[in-house]
């Protein structure tokens, strides 16, 4: 069965950290990819997306991920952190086009101390 | 643009009875809707996809009798939970697709007592 594995549960970082939370997927077909972010008591937001093309994919708020894959991998990274990132992260994967099920890994929890 | 909506956004109920969510997608049309749910400090579990005239296609494991959806209009798709218990309480979120991204709903949080 297809999988998403995001291997930081949690994460903490102080300001000005740099950050990269792991998300790797199972399956071996076309992908589409995606990085959300829910910050406390708020709903999914969405930080970036991959359908194809430059597999370095820029975001919103100095986000950005890489698609490698070979490694079936779209990490996300971030140079320099604010408190305001302290959030869930959640990498999302659908297949076949794109019009199929979202499946999403477990998040990481990123807390960021000032 | 895509904005996908709610309602109610939390709702206590008492136990045997029956609780109905809505989700409008608000200046799109959306022929497929998914339902999730997310239990506390978990990830989203994909409960079924709403498709707009027909029969919603349940994930493993989630009962299609407890858990009715009905997709009626390309912008509004229900989820009615029935003789909902207190194990049924939890997060419930909506998401609307369009093209190859879905738009997600705020959520609504069911406690039932």
């Amino acid at each position: 069965a297809q999988s998403v594995s995001q291997h930081n549960h949690h994460v903490i970082l102080s300001e000005a950290a740099s950050l990269e939370l792991g998300c790797n997927y199972s399956y071996g077909g076309t992908v589409n990819l995606f990085w959300y972010v829910q910050y406390p008591g708020q709903h999914l937001q969405l930080l970036l997306k991959y359908f194809s093309g430059d597999p370095l994919v820029k975001g919103i708020k100095g986000f950005e991920a890489e698609f490698i894959k070979s490694k079936f991998s779209f990490n996300l990274r971030k140079p320099s952190v604010q408190w305001s990132d302290t959030a869930e992260y959640f990498c999302a994967v659908n297949r076949d086009g794109g019009y199929n099920k979202l499946i999403f890994g477990a998040g990481t929890r990123l807390a960021v101390h000032p | 643009g895509a904005v996908v909506s709610q309602h109610p956004s939390w709702v206590i109920c008492k136990s045997g009875t029956s609780v109905k969510i809505e989700c409008r997608s608000l200046d799109f049309q959306a022929t497929t809707m998914f339902w999730y749910r997310q239990f506390p400090k978990q990830s989203l579990m994909l409960m079924a996809t709403s498709n707009e005239g027909s029969k919603a296609t349940y994930e493993q494991g989630v009962e299609k009798d407890k858990f009715l959806i009905n997709h009626a209009s390309l912008t509004l798709s229900t989820l009615t939970v029935t003789s909902a218990h207190p194990e049924d309480s939890s997060f419930y979120i909506c998401s609307a697709r369009m093209e190859r991204e879905q738009f997600f709903g705020p959520g609504t949080r069911l406690t039932v007592l």
